[in-house]
């Protein structure tokens, strides 16, 4: 089965600086149909689950544009151009293009204030 | 606006049943996927599984560590979608939440989540 790694698994930012989140795929995520079916979550202390991206760079309603996500293959990234107080949380990559399994989560990235 | 609420979590013995509903407004239900995610404190975020619009087959696919022992079904004429969870065990407690397919184009709405807790 697919397995998504993603690291590093804790990201120490200081408030305004940028933040760089790594997802790795041990199976191509591009389907068959030519789309590659890798979103990214956002889950704040004492929320709900948030999507944030979804098909690798696509932003999701409500979503500001300091967060972009890139990658192909295997390999991708969401990226926060200046973190703000608000992105406190952790941050999920999931695949939905090999069935079964179906749509499998990595393990999460904490992002932390330094 | 588009709500889902949750209900039916609650405390069980490993072994033991519950169910979850999760009734839908705001949308057009009878066309929506609809998807259980679950959230626990050792395995972060799994998706328990999705459940196909009828005019799409219906079908559901499960995750691997609840298949056989979860199901997952719909009742379009209520929109409601609900989840039985049997055999319960220990690593199945956290916090399920009702969403619309999170692998859609679409993006998801999210329940307020229903705390499952399994314990002795």
């Amino acid at each position: 089965d697919v397995v998504l790694t993603q690291s590093p698994l804790s990201l120490p930012v200081t408030l305004g600086q940028p933040a760089s989140f790594s997802c790795r795929s041990s199976q191509s995520l591009t389907h068959s149909d030519g789309n590659t079916y890798l979103s990214w979550f956002q889950l704040r202390p004492g929320q709900c689950p948030r999507r944030l991206i979804y098909r690798v760079s696509n932003r999701d309603s409500g979503v500001p544009d300091r967060f972009s996500g890139s990658g192909s293959g295997t390999d991708f990234t969401l990226k926060i151009s200046r973190v703000e107080a608000e992105d406190v949380g952790i941050y999920y990559c999931m695949q939905g293009t090999h069935w079964p399994p179906g749509y499998t989560f990595g393990q999460g990235t904490t992002l932390e204030i330094k | 606006d588009v709500q889902l609420v949750e209900s039916g979590g609650g405390l069980e013995k490993p072994g033991g049943s519950l169910r979850l509903s999760c009734k839908v407004s705001g949308l057009s239900f009878s066309t929506a996927w609809m998807s259980w995610v679950r959230q626990s404190p050792g395995k972060g975020l799994e998706c328990v599984g999705l459940i196909r619009s009828q005019n799409n087959g219906g079908t559901i696919d499960y995750g691997a560590p609840v298949k056989g022992r979860f199901t997952i079904s719909r009742d379009d004429s209520i929109s409601t979608l609900y989840l039985q969870m049997n055999s319960l065990k220990i690593e199945d407690t956290g916090i399920y939440y009702c969403t619309t397919d999170v692998g859609s184009i679409w993006t998801p709405f999210w329940g307020q989540g229903a705390l499952v807790a399994v314990s002795s």
